[in-house]
């Protein structure tokens, strides 16, 4: 079955850059969403259709894509951005599949 | 105020059947596609099942296939997730979700 690759976990201090890649093989020909989610709480929706941001989600938050990856980057990040970063995506049958998660530490 | 709020969650015995709802408000639900994604505790997020705006898709992960079934009732603006033969594994927090808008979700335990 298609699997999305994630890190599993990304260390950042406050005010640098975290970069969060997501692999997989279907990636050029389907769209990539970043959702973030912090512990108790529901997920919220941070980056749609690879690049796009919903109303509401701070410019820091930006979404990119390379050939089979695609990455969320957290400029400026805040103590606040400490959380779990999945990515999701579909298969060629529209499937969808999320990655395993990124834990992101605010250090 | 827009949001989706799920419902229907529980204990149920290995083999039995539960039938999740999430309702929406202040939007016209059947004019999106609708998710179900489960999360099992400790673990990351799990896509469970799609319906499309028109119905005229209904697309299952493999591991529910053949045993949920993912409907709506546009009179009522409700989704349901009707779960049968459940298993074990089939223990999570259930989310529907339908663009940026997430529900809080609902406990489903398969438990004996």
């Amino acid at each position: 079955s298609y699997k999305l690759t994630q890190p599993p976990s990304v260390s950042v201090s406050p005010g640098q850059t975290a970069k969060i890649t997501c692999s997989g093989d279907e990636l050029p020909r389907q769209f990539a969403y970043w959702y973030q989610q912090k512990p108790g709480q529901a997920p919220i929706l941070l980056i749609y259709k690879d690049t796009e941001r919903p109303s509401g989600i701070p410019e820091r938050f930006s979404g990119s894509r390379s050939g089979t990856t695609v990455t969320l980057t957290i400029s400026g990040v805040q103590a606040e951005d400490e959380a779990d970063y999945y990515c999701e995506s579909s298969d060629s049958s529209d499937s969808y599949v999320f990655g395993d998660g990124t834990q992101v530490t605010v250090l | 105020q827009v949001q989706l709020v799920e419902s229907g969650g529980g204990v149920v015995q290995p083999g039995g059947s539960l039938r999740l709802s999430c309702t929406a408000s202040g939007f016209t639900f059947s004019s999106y596609a609708v998710h179900w994604v489960r999360q099992a505790p400790g673990k990351g997020l799990e896509w469970v099942a799609l319906i499309s705006h028109a119905e005229s898709e209904k697309i299952y992960a493999d591991s529910v296939k053949g045993r949920f079934t993912i409907s709506r009732d546009t009179s009522k603006n409700t989704l349901y997730l009707q779960m049968n033969s459940l298993r074990p594994e089939d223990t999570a927090v259930y989310y529907c979700a339908s663009g940026i808008l997430w529900g809080q979700g609902t406990l489903v335990t398969v438990s004996s």
